[in-house]
C-alpha cells in the first residue's frame, strides 16, 4: 500500500533560517505529491503540489521537487518567518481514493 | 475561506448520545471525504464519496455512519462513540478527473467524547 514518511518535529528555527522538511514515500505507479499546511485552529490548506517526476511545486517561497529516483518530495524555504509556524503535511494521491498523509511536522519559528 | 464549511466547529457528547457532523462545499466538486485527525497519528481517511456513491470505507467502526444526499453535502452520523473517538474530523472535497485531484479542506469539527 501507499505510505508517506516525514521527519517528526517539532522543528525549531530562528527567523530567516533555511528550512528543509524531509518527505519520502512508497507508492505503486506514479502518484501526485502534495504539501499541506495547517495553522492553529484551522483545517489543512494546500501549499504546493507536483504531479510528475522532476516537477517543482512552489508557493509563498516554499519549494519541493518530485524526485522519483529517491522517492522524495522534500520541502524547502530559503528564509523562514514567524508566520510560517504551523504543522506541515506531506501527502500523496495514487488513484481514485483519498490522500495518504505523513504524520505531520510541527514547525516553530522564533523571532 | 476554502469553500468547504463544517458545522459545528466544536462538539462535546456523551457515549450514549447521537449527533451528526455536517459538511457543505461550494466549489462544484464531485467527490467528498471524511478524515480523522488524532494527536501524533497521520490523518486517517474514513470515507470517500464520488458522484454521491461511497467508494471507500477503510474499516471504520459502524458507530460512524456517513451520508451523502447530494454532491454538495456530506454528513457523518455518530452514535455510541468511545472516548478514543475524540479527535478533529476533517471534511474535504475535490473535482475528480484527469489532472484535477486537489483536495480542499474545511476547518474541521473538534469532537470530545466523555
Amino acid at each position: 500500500g501507499n505510505s508517506v514518511t516525514q521527519m517528526e518535529g517539532p522543528v525549531t528555527l530562528s527567523e530567516e533560517a533555511f528550512l528543509t522538511i524531509n518527505c519520502t514515500y512508497t507508492a505503486t505507479g506514479y502518484p501526485s505529491l502534495f504539501w499541506y499546511v495547517q495553522y492553529p485552529g484551522e483545517g489543512l490548506q494546500l501549499l504546493l503540489k507536483a504531479t510528475k517526476a522532476d516537477d517543482k511545486g512552489s508557493n509563498k517561497g516554499f519549494e519541493a521537487t518530485y524526485r522519483k529516483e529517491t522517492t522524495s518530495f522534500h520541502l524547502e524555504k530559503g528564509s523562514v518567518q514567524v508566520s510560517d509556524s504551523a504543522v506541515y503535511f506531506c501527502a500523496l494521491k495514487g488513484g481514485a481514493d483519498g490522500l495518504t498523509f505523513g504524520k505531520g511536522t510541527h514547525l516553530i519559528i522564533q523571532p | 475561506e476554502t469553500g468547504v464549511t463544517q458545522t459545528p466547529r466544536h462538539l462535546v457528547m456523551g457515549m450514549t448520545n447521537k449527533k451528526s457532523l455536517k459538511c457543505e462545499q461550494h466549489l462544484g466538486h464531485n467527490a467528498m471525504y471524511w478524515y480523522k485527525q488524532s494527536a501524533k497519528k497521520p490523518l486517517e481517511l474514513m470515507f470517500v464519496y464520488s458522484l454521491e456513491e461511497r467508494v471507500e470505507n477503510n474499516s471504520v467502526p459502524s458507530r460512524f455512519s456517513p451520508e451523502c444526499p447530494n454532491s454538495s453535502h456530506l454528513f457523518l452520523h455518530l452514535h455510541t462513540l468511545q472516548p478514543e473517538d475524540s479527535a478533529l474530523y476533517l471534511c474535504a472535497s475535490s473535482q475528480e478527473g484527469r489532472g484535477k485531484n486537489i483536495q480542499y479542506f474545511g476547518a474541521g469539527t473538534r469532537l470530545s467524547v466523555l
